[in-house]
């Protein structure tokens, strides 16, 4: 079965530090990998995705995932975190050979402390 | 360009009640998927229109129907309202792999 675990409900970090923001999957073919930021009362906003190609992902807003397919991992980073990151991140997979649906982990609350 | 919008952003029903939801999808997308996003926790996948048909369907009784027009507008209906259902209700769009979302429609059951 397909799923998607990010292990830490909240993660705390000091503006300025560098953040990441854990996510592992499970899929039965090749994955197509997600994050999406929701800031309160909001949509999900698309910050970046690995299909193929270059294990080092570049997004929106400086984020960065790095795809660990020996690891079955997607963490998502940012060398500098700002206030403004403050919000709720969720990391997302497809079974490229299976289905179109999304498979969504829990979420994970970043918080930036000035 | 507007994205994907959703009407209405919010509403309030009293169990047994039906409900229609809204979508418009991003301009040039032809794909709409359905989310259920309950408080706390990350999206439940409804089920995905493409062509005027259900393409595929996430674990949800048949309460939860829906449809597409020939614009790619899309429409969720729920019958007989549970407490339950008590959540965000997500749309999204995509042409390919990448899903835009709307903001969503707060439903509340009474």
């Amino acid at each position: 079965a397909q799923s998607v675990a990010q292990p830490e409900d909240q993660v705390n970090v000091a503006e300025g530090n560098p953040l990441t923001v854990k996510c592992t999957y499970s899929v039965s073919g090749n994955p197509y990998l997600f994050w999406y930021v929701q800031y309160p009362n909001r949509g999900l906003q698309f910050l970046l995705k690995y299909i193929t190609g270059d294990n080092l992902v570049k997004g929106s807003y400086g984020f960065e995932a790095e795809f660990n397919k020996s690891q079955t991992s997607f963490h998502l980073k940012k060398p500098s975190a700002l206030v403004s990151d403050s919000a709720l991140y969720f990391c997302a997979v497809r079974d490229i050979g299976s289905n179109y649906q999304l498979i969504w982990g829990a979420g994970t609350k970043l918080i930036i402390k000035p | 360009d507007a994205g994907v919008t959703q009407s209405p952003t919010h509403l309030i029903k009293t169990r047994g009640q039906q409900v229609t939801l809204r979508c418009s999808p991003k301009s040039g997308h032809d794909t709409v998927s359905w989310y259920q996003q309950a408080l706390g926790q990350g999206p439940q996948f409804i089920f995905q229109y493409y062509e005027e048909e259900e393409r595929q369907r996430g674990n949800f009784p048949d309460r939860f129907s829906g449809h597409q027009f020939p614009n790619y507008s899309s429409e969720l209906n729920v019958n007989a309202l549970l407490l339950g259902d008590s959540a965000l209700y997500l749309c999204a769009s995509s042409l390919t792999n990448e899903q835009f979302f709307g903001p969503g429609t707060r439903l509340t059951v009474l």
